[in-house]
């Protein structure tokens, strides 16, 4: 079974600290993908990395930054923590396949920023 | 616009109940259709694909229309255990905001 794992279940941080969110899949999937989902607006896709030391901006990345160093791992890092981004976090991974790719999913980490 | 638009509901249906969900998308060079199900505090996990010629797998049938720039989702005699958030995906990662599902007895 694919199994993507996340660091953190629950964090609360304070507002300016610098905060990192990692995320590890065991399948070897050359894609990553970071996801922030509040309640009335879905997932919203904040970057993704289709190999090693590659990124690009998804949908929302202001604010955000992410390391990609091996192929198991994706980090999301928040440069300076801020009040609006509380939230739920989702890492996903896929395979990179032609055609249509089925994402996994990990359990999330719920952000609180004070 | 938003790329990919749902109906968030909620729709409650009774058990047995035949019921449908749309969502809409607007970038017509699309080319890959999903509906995940996600359950309350859970991440979201695929349900099925949605080809061109439609698809069918037990009481789910997932339908693509290019025309009008749509998928659908119908569910057949719900059951309690259907209740869940239904989210569509296009493109593999542009996840449409979800439609909440409960079934009652």
């Amino acid at each position: 079974d694919v199994k993507v794992t996340q660091s953190s279940r629950y964090l609360v941080k304070r507002t300016g600290e610098k905060v990192f969110l990692e995320c590890v899949q065991d399948m070897d999937h050359e894609n990553m993908f970071w996801y922030r989902q509040d309640p009335g607006l879905g997932l919203r896709l904040i970057y993704f990395s289709y190999d090693v030391k590659m990124k690009e901006k998804g949908d929302i990345p202001e604010g955000y930054s992410v390391s990609r160093e091996k192929k198991e791992r994706f980090s999301l890092i928040l440069e300076s923590a801020s009040t609006n981004q509380t939230s739920m976090y989702l890492c996903a991974s896929s395979p990179m396949s032609r055609g249509g790719n089925e994402q996994f999913f990990g359990p999330g980490t719920r952000l609180t920023v004070l | 616009r938003k790329e990919v638009e749902q109906d968030p509901g909620p729709f409650n249906v009774p058990e047995g109940a035949t019921v449908a969900f749309n969502c809409t998308y607007s970038n017509s060079a699309s080319q890959s259709f999903f509906w995940y199900r996600q359950d309350c505090r859970k991440e979201p996990k695929l349900l099925m694909s949605v080809y061109s010629s439609g698809n069918e797998d037990g009481r789910f049938t997932a339908q693509l229309n290019r025309a009008s720039q749509y998928i659908s989702l119908l569910i057949r005699d719900s059951k309690l255990s259907d209740s869940a958030t239904y989210l569509c995906v296009v493109n593999d990662m542009r996840f449409g905001a979800g439609t909440r599902l409960t079934v009652k007895p």
